[in-house]
C-alpha cells in the first residue's frame, strides 16, 4: 500500500529565509502525482504545487518550488523568501491515476518575524 | 464563482447519535471527496464520489457513509457516533475524478462527540 511520510511535525524559519519541508512516499507504481497542500489557520486547504512523475523537471510556483528524486523516492518542497502569510500546515500528498490520494500527516510551519 | 460550502460548520452530538454533513461542490465539478482530519492522524481520505457514483473508498468502518446526488451535492452520515469519531470533517471538489486534478476544499464541519 502506498504511504506518505513527513518526518518534521513542526517547523521554524526567520521570514526572508529560505525553508526545507521534506517529504517521502512509498510506491510501486512508475505513474502517479505529487501535490503540496497548504492549511492556514482556519481558513480553506489550497495547492501549492503539484509535480506529475513522469516529467523530470522540478514544478516551480513563484517562491515555491520542489525537489522530486523518483528514484529515492522524495519530494520536499522548498519556501524562498518566507512570508509572514506562508505560516500554515503544510501537507504532502501522493495519488496515482485511479486511487484515491493519500496525505501525510502534515508539518506545520512557524514563521518567525 | 462560489467555492466549496459545507454545512454545518460546527456540530455537538453525544456517543450514539447520527450525523449528517452536507457538501456543495464548485459549479461544474462532478467529484467530491471527503476526509476526516484529527491531531494525530492528519488527514485520511474517506470516499470519493463521481456522478453519483462512489468510485473509491478509505478504510473506515461502514458507520462511515456518504452519497452523492445529481446536481453533485454530496452528503456523508456517521451512524452509531464514538468519541473518537470528534474531527473536522473536510470536503473537496475537483473537474476530474483523476489525476493531477486539483482538489478544492470547504472550511469543514468540526464535529464533536461527547
Amino acid at each position: 500500500a502506498q504511504t506518505v511520510t513527513q518526518s518534521q511535525p513542526e517547523m521554524s524559519v526567520q521570514e526572508a529565509e529560505t525553508v526545507t519541508l521534506s517529504c517521502t512516499y512509498d510506491t510501486s507504481e512508475s505513474d502517479y502525482y505529487l501535490f503540496w497542500y497548504k492549511q492556514p489557520p482556519s481558513r480553506q486547504m489550497i495547492l501549492v504545487i503539484r509535480q506529475e512523475a513522469y516529467k523530470q523537471q522540478n514544478a516551480t510556483e513563484n517562491r515555491f518550488s520542489v525537489n522530486f528524486q523518483k528514484a529515492a523516492k522524495s519530494f520536499s518542497l522548498k519556501i524562498s523568501d518566507s512570508q509572514l502569510g506562508d505560516a500554515a500546515m503544510y501537507f504532502c500528498a501522493y495519488r496515482n491515476r485511479d486511487d484515491k490520494i493519500i496525505f501525510g500527516k502534515g508539518t506545520r510551519l512557524h514563521i518567525l518575524p | 464563482k462560489a467555492g466549496v460550502t459545507q454545512t454545518p460548520r460546527y456540530l455537538i452530538k453525544t456517543r450514539g447519535q447520527q450525523v449528517t454533513l452536507s457538501c456543495s461542490p464548485i459549479s461544474g465539478h462532478r467529484s467530491v471527496s471527503w476526509y476526516q482530519q484529527t491531531p494525530g492522524q492528519g488527514l485520511q481520505f474517506l470516499f470519493e464520489y463521481f456522478s453519483e457514483t462512489q468510485r473509491n473508498k478509505g478504510n473506515f468502518p461502514g458507520r462511515f457513509s456518504g452519497r452523492q446526488f445529481s446536481n453533485s451535492r454530496s452528503e456523508m452520515n456517521v451512524s452509531t457516533l464514538e468519541l473518537g469519531d470528534s474531527a473536522l470533517y473536510l470536503c473537496a471538489s475537483s473537474r476530474v475524478l483523476t489525476g493531477p486534478g486539483e482538489l478544492f476544499f470547504g472550511e469543514g464541519s468540526r464535529l464533536t462527540v461527547l
